[in-house]
């Protein structure tokens, strides 16, 4: 079954340093790689996503990931963090159908926390 | 308007009672899910439906039964309500396909005293 790791419970940076969310995944078959943000007492929101081509991935919120197949990463990156970034991330993997193993599956979660 | 809406925010009950969460989404998706996250903010997959068709029943204790009536709704029934199940519950919507990410609702934020 498809598994995403999230290393670290917190990351704690400095405004205005570069901000980076670790990911790592186990998937058979090619990954569907997946970052969401969850603010408190909200839903999850959509950063961005992998599918496939170009490994530099450009979503919402000036955020940006990187796919390394060799390392089957997938970290979140942001080059200057802003207090309102401080949220929870999660990492998600899911993989083709053809080998059973489309669910949708979430790391534990990073709490980002963005000091002024 | 919001694309993916579930009623109530926030639901108090005592232990036994039964209890629904409604979902709804307008964004002309054809999956639904419903998520359980707990307090360490782990979040598990409970159900997804296709078109209406429950396609992903993971471990769930038979207390919980979802209903989709069309593709845009699909609402959680929860009967016999335990201390285990306070939580936060998110209802998802996507486009059919492994490559489409899923829209959540707010949260319903359940609790049993």
């Amino acid at each position: 079954a498809q598994s995403v790791a999230q290393p670290e419970d917190q990351v704690n940076v400095a405004e205005g340093n570069p901000l980076t969310v670790k990911c790592t995944y186990s998937v058979s078959g090619n990954p569907y790689l997946f970052w969401y943000v969850q603010y408190p007492n909200r839903g999850l929101q959509f950063l961005l996503k992998y599918i496939t081509g170009d490994n530099l991935v450009k979503g919402s919120y000036g955020f940006e990931a990187e796919f390394n197949k060799s390392q089957t990463s997938f970290h979140l990156k942001k080059p200057s963090a802003l207090v309102s970034d401080s949220a929870l991330y999660f990492c998600a993997v899911r993989g083709s159908a053809s080998y059973g193993n489309n669910r949708l599956a979430f790391g534990k979660g990073n709490q980002v926390v963005v000091i002024p | 308007d919001t694309a993916v809406s579930q009623t109530p925010k926030y639901l108090v009950t005592q232990m036994g009672n039964d209890k629904s969460i409604k979902c709804e989404q307008n964004l002309g998706h054809d999956t639904m899910y419903w998520y359980k996250q707990d307090s360490k903010k782990f979040l598990k997959i409970m159900f997804s439906y296709n078109n209406k068709e429950l396609i992903i029943n993971e471990t769930v204790p038979n207390r919980f039964s979802p209903k989709s009536p069309d593709k845009a709704h699909l609402n959680l029934h929860i009967n016999s309500l335990e201390l285990g199940d306070s939580a936060v519950y998110f209802c998802a919507s996507s486009q059919q396909g492994a490559f489409s990410e899923a829209f959540f609702g707010q949260g319903t934020r359940l609790t049993v005293v």
